[in-house]
């Protein structure tokens, strides 16, 4: 069973186009994230939800929109790529009680390559 | 959240323990350590936390020093698999925020 899946694994697409990528969680986890792995290998947050609801809103460009339409997924869609957008793309989710820990757990990652 | 040192590389030999340091000087009460690796081109995966007592599961053991400003994930019997970047983060419980360093990366040699 994955607990944490993303669609695609791979994207090649050409600049200036519109693509998503979808992340769905059966861990029955309430947050989600989206995080960005560049070249130099620095794994940064970009996006995470709540309950359906936007919590982390790190500074990344509005061409990048995150949905999510139930707690068990969080998609993730870029409108006019650019190159610089290439990069893998990881989900997360976690769970946790107010004050408690809140392990993370990712899944395999949407390697994207903008042309 | 404080931030963490840890070394840049380290090597082992296959089968003994790999003993990873990890400095939290700035460390708040609340803070969890928390213990990530990534192997190559896979998603980052959980492996221990603890807030001040050590801990063990059945990949590691966590041992937090008594001031808590560091700590040492302990693989005990490393295989080629355990081939991988080891990430150590502090973070608060009401923080979902993982902030991520370079990590050490952890060669395990036949």
């Amino acid at each position: 069973d994955t607990a944490v899946s993303q669609t695609p694994k791979y994207l090649v697409t050409q600049m200036g186009n519109d693509k998503s990528i979808k992340c769905e969680q059966n861990l029955g986890h309430d947050t989600m994230y989206w995080y960005k792995q560049d070249s130099k290998k620095f794994l940064k947050i970009m996006f995470s939800y709540n309950n359906k609801e936007l919590i982390i809103n790190e500074t990344v460009p509005n061409r990048f929109s995150p949905k999510s339409p139930d707690k068990a997924h969080l998609n993730l869609h870029i409108n006019s790529l650019e190159l610089g957008d290439s990069a893998v793309y990881f989900c997360a989710s976690s769970q946790g009680g107010a004050g408690g820990p809140r392990t993370q757990y990712f899944g395999p990652g949407t390697r994207l390559t903008v042309l | 959240d404080a931030k963490t040192t840890q070394p840049t590389s380290m090597d082992c030999a296959e089968g003994r323990a790999a003993n990873l340091p990890c400095n939290h000087s700035t460390i708040s009460g609340n803070e969890y350590v928390y213990w990530y690796r990534q192997i190559h081109s896979q998603g980052p995966q959980y492996i221990i936390h603890g807030l001040k007592n050590n801990e063990t599961n059945e990949m590691a053991s966590l041992i937090i020093t008594e001031d808590r400003k560091s700590s040492t994930l302990i693989l005990p019997h490393a295989t080629l698999r355990d081939t991988a970047v080891y990430y150590c983060i502090v973070l608060s419980g009401n923080n979902r925020k993982l902030i991520w360093g370079l990590g050490t990366s952890l060669a395990v040699n036949p």
